[in-house]
């Protein structure tokens, strides 16, 4: 079983939809979790930390499953500007002091007119 | 401009002939790690350092070595590419009390 799993997609989906992504993550002692966003192969940059609580941004809303090890980031209202491939990274160590760090391998949104 | 830097962007080469990717950063972050990335094996972590001096196995350290004798700086050395090891690497920094990780724009290598 992978460290961090996701649906690879791709998820295509019409301008204005609302869009979810789950990921699960192995190690129950992980206390840090990202999303970030990659665009077509270039460098990958953060788009929101994942907090206990779920946490949102503007049309962004993380969400973590303790119990279930997982989680998620919903998109609401899709633009064209949202495709791109979605990471989902872990830190696994238990007070997150460590330089190591585990990604999934990424959900990819198409969002078309 | 904070910024992390690579070079080269792109590189071909052959298999055996040593090659070194440099990274570079200016940000004074503690922590440095290398990636690389390969169609349906996501981002793996190769090496990672925690300050100068400090480095530590990712999941794929096989092949690759690094040092951190400066702060800034903390390349990736292959002493003998191989053709498994094409792939897009990208270099990446963080500063120690902040979650978010700086990623350089990436290197692609090719080894025939």
């Amino acid at each position: 079983r992978k460290e961090v799993e996701q649906d690879p997609g791709p998820f295509n989906v019409p301008e204005g939809a609302t869009v979810a992504f789950n990921c699960t993550y192995s190690n129950s002692a992980s206390q840090s979790f990202f999303w970030y966003r990659q665009d077509c192969r270039k460098e990958p940059k953060l788009l929101m930390s994942v907090y206990s609580s779920g946490n949102e941004d503007g049309r962004f809303t993380a969400q973590l499953n303790r119990a279930s090890q997982y989680i998620s980031l919903l998109i609401r209202d899709s633009k064209l500007s949202d495709s791109a491939t979605y990471l989902c990274v872990v830190n696994p160590s238990r007070n997150g002091n460590t330089g190591k760090l585990i990604f999934g391998q990424g959900t990819t949104l198409q969002v078309k007119p | 401009e904070a910024q992390v830097t690579q070079n080269p962007r792109y590189l071909i080469t052959v298999t055996g002939k040593k090659l070194t990717v440099t990274c570079s950063q200016n940000m004074n972050h503690e922590y440095m790690s290398w990636y690389r990335q390969d169609p349906g094996l996501g981002l793996r972590q190769i090496y990672y350092s925690m300050n100068v001096e400090v480095t530590d196995k990712g999941d794929v350290p096989e092949g690759y070595k690094v040092s951190r004798k400066e702060k800034r700086n903390f390349p990736l050395i292959l002493e003998s590419p191989s053709p498994n090891q094409t792939s897009l690497y990208f270099c990446a920094s963080r500063d120690r009390g902040r979650n978010e990780q700086f990623f350089g724009p990436g290197t692609r290598l090719t080894v025939l």
